[in-house]
């Protein structure tokens, strides 16, 4: 089945800085990649999604980038500020037989720390 | 947007009883829901998968008797831990998906569910 692997596990930057996220994916099948913020006691939000027929996606400071080919797609916030701060987690997923999405895979998380 | 509500939040209860825990769709109908186990520190761990009408589809390694899924309704789906035990003190987090095609896998979360067993 799918694995999705997340790197780094915990990340600190400083506020103004960029941080970038990586995630890669075992089944070339996958086609849906969504990356979600959880703050602390929180539930996790959808921040940004990717569908495997576009390469990259840009929505103000938050953007996210395929590989198709790597097999690996990645999180890139610019200008990070305070609030930035917290455990955001990249999934993946593929379209099954009969046009229905699978399952989420979620990868294990990465905790973000922007200092001020 | 799509709102999920989870109750209780929180909850704490002696070993040996049963917990249930709510998760409903407010104002969309959720022809899919999922529910996740969260440790600390730690992802989300998928449990089972909730279609409407039907049995929920359960990941291996996940007690069906143990952790028991009804979703009677399309906005309404419970998750009942049976005969509690202090291992299964976790964060319990219900999702929940509008349909299919391109917006079947746009999940909604619910605050989730903080089950202490003593």
């Amino acid at each position: 089945g799918e694995n999705v692997e997340q790197h780094p596990s915990t990340l600190s930057v400083q506020e103004g800085d960029s941080a970038v996220i990586k995630c890669t994916y075992s089944d070339s099948a996958s086609n849906y990649f969504p990356w979600y913020k959880q703050e602390l006691g929180k539930r996790p939000q959808l921040i940004i999604d990717i569908r495997s027929n576009v390469g990259e996606k840009k929505d103000q400071r938050i953007a996210v980038t395929l590989n198709k080919t790597a097999k690996h797609f990645s999180l890139h916030i610019t200008e990070t500020q305070p609030e930035d701060s917290a455990v955001y987690f990249c999934a993946a997923s593929k379209r099954l037989y009969g046009g229905s999405q699978g399952n989420l895979i979620f990868g294990k998380g990465t905790k973000l720390s922007v200092k001020p | 947007g799509a709102v999920v509500s989870q109750h209780p939040s929180w909850v704490i209860c002696k070993s040996g009883t049963s917990v249930k825990i709510e998760c409903r769709s407010l104002d969309f109908q959720a022809t899919t829901m999922f529910w996740y186990r969260q440790f600390p520190k730690q992802s989300l761990m998928l449990m089972a998968t909730s279609n409407e009408g039907s049995k929920a589809t359960y990941e291996q390694g996940v007690e069906k008797d143990k952790f028991l899924i009804n979703h009677a309704s399309l906005t309404l789906s419970t998750l009942t831990v049976t005969s509690a035990h202090p291992e299964d003190s976790s964060f319990y987090i219900c999702s929940a998906s509008e349909g299919w095609g391109a917006g079947a896998n746009v999940l909604t979360f619910g605050a989730g569910s903080r089950l202490t067993v003593l």
